[in-house]
């Protein structure tokens, strides 16, 4: 079946540098969405990506899809305290109305 | 508009029992889902409801069932509860085919089974 890998597991970062996370699947993507988990809470819808080779930027968050559509990758700059949290990367192959395949998530942990 | 609610919030079983965990929605989406949440395993998809009255297996069924009799309800049962099982469960909702849109989380239920 499909499989979504997700590195590094844990990232530990002084606040005021860069992070980056790396998603990558087995399979070609019909599509790609990305959540955030805070500590003890619920993931969190971050953004879709559709097309091959999306940029898509919100704020410090820069989201990548790759122009074969099997990795992806989300990039924060300058990351905050209120960065911290576990990022997942979701995958979806199409072809039915199975659900999205979740990688395991980075956990961003900043060090004031 | 509460989103997608859980109860309940927490719950201790012994191995053997059985329960019901409610996920309620008030946003009027067709598709529900169940997801467990595990350390290091990220988000697994048990069971999905594509719309009222329907139910699907997703990744990991066994030893689950579900039942979505109101559009806004999807209830996830456990008949009889393993160690195995003990987890954080997820709720989730969405407006159209979950896979191509914004999946709307609830805040989870930890069960512990002893």
């Amino acid at each position: 079946g499909q499989q979504v890998m997700q590195i590094p597991q844990y990232q530990h970062v002084q606040e005021g540098e860069d992070f980056t996370t790396y998603c990558n699947s087995s399979t070609t993507l019909s599509n790609i969405q990305w959540y955030k988990q805070r500590p003890g809470g619920h993931p969190v819808f971050l953004i879709q990506l559709v097309k091959s080779g999306e940029v898509k930027k919100q704020k410090r968050l820069t989201f990548q899809f790759g122009e074969a559509k099997k990795n992806s990758s989300l990039h924060i700059t300058a990351t905050q305290t209120t960065d911290v949290g576990t990022y997942f990367c979701a995958g979806y192959s199409g072809g039915g109305a199975d659900g999205l395949t979740f990688g395991k998530g980075t956990h961003l942990i900043i060090q004031p | 508009n509460a989103g997608v609610t859980q109860t309940p919030k927490f719950r201790v079983l012994k191995t053997g029992q059985s329960m019901t965990l409610l996920c309620a929605q008030d946003m009027n989406h067709e598709y529900m889902y169940w997801y467990r949440q595990d350390p290091g395993m990220g988000l697994r998809l048990i069971h999905y409801s594509v719309g009222e009255g329907t139910t699907a297996k997703g990744e990991v069924p066994d030893g689950y069932n579900v039942s979505r009799l109101k559009k806004q309800n999807f209830l996830l049962g456990l008949e009889s509860a393993a160690p195995s099982q003990t987890s954080v469960y997820f709720c989730a909702s969405s407006y159209g085919q979950g896979p191509y849109n914004e999946q709307f989380f609830g805040p989870g239920t930890r069960l512990t089974v002893l």
